[in-house]
């Protein structure tokens, strides 16, 4: 089955500058690429996401890249600020498994005023 | 307020127990997915249902079952609890029976199995 790999485990930064969180998955056929926020005592939430017949996808100071040759997608989080502190998940699946996410384990983002 | 509904947010049970999870989607979304979160394994996927029948199953044990009822809502039954069940048990829905479109997750159930 797939499996993704997060890198790093835990990531601390002080306010205003980038964070970047890698993943990299096995199965070529995935094609859907969620990232997730998770907060204490809450659910995941979708912050961004890309599909696999795009290359980078933007939104305010969130970006996400995707290289399918490498098969690898990252987070980048430019401007950070304290409430961006959080678990960040990536996950992959494709379309004939449902669209089941398969999980990273989580980066733990620390942003320091 | 996510609008995926999931209750108890926590439950205290004994080994060999059977407990009930209970989820309601949010307003319009057919599917629902259910998630497990350890701290040894991450957030392992379960099982998905859209509107009302099974559509892929992932790491579910036998000891576990699902059902999504006509109203939408699902329930996730766990029986013959052990100790290494305890974990965080999450409910998404989203509104395709694909979930490329995004999940929303609920704020989960804490299982503590004692």
């Amino acid at each position: 089955g797939e499996n993704v790999e997060q890198h790093p485990s835990t990531l601390s930064v002080q306010e205003g500058d980038s964070a970047v969180i890698k993943c990299t998955y096995s199965d070529s056929a995935s094609n859907y690429f969620p990232w997730y926020k998770q907060e204490l005592g809450k659910g995941p939430q979708l912050i961004i996401d890309i599909r696999s017949n795009v290359g980078e996808k933007k939104d305010q100071r969130i970006a996400v890249t995707l290289n399918k040759t490498a098969k690898h997608f990252s987070l980048h989080i430019t401007e950070t600020q304290p409430e961006d502190s959080a678990v960040y998940f990536c996950a992959a699946s494709r379309s004939n498994s449902g669209y089941a996410l398969n999980f990273g384990k989580g980066t733990s983002l620390l942003v320091t005023p | 307020d996510s609008g995926v509904t999931q209750t108890p947010k926590h439950l205290i049970t004994a080994t060999g127990q059977r407990v009930t999870l209970r989820c309601s989607p949010r307003s319009g979304d057919l599917s629902v997915y259910w998630y497990q979160q350890s701290l040894d394994q991450g957030l392992q996927f379960l099982i998905q249902y859209y509107n009302g029948e099974e559509r892929a199953k992932g790491n579910i044990l036998e000891r576990f079952s699902a059902q999504q009822f006509p109203d939408l809502h699902s329930e996730l039954n766990l029986s013959s609890l052990e100790l290494g069940d305890s974990a965080l048990y999450f409910c998404a829905s989203s509104p395709s029976v694909g979930g490329d479109y995004g999940y929303t997750f609920g704020s989960g159930t804490r299982l503590t199995v004692v």
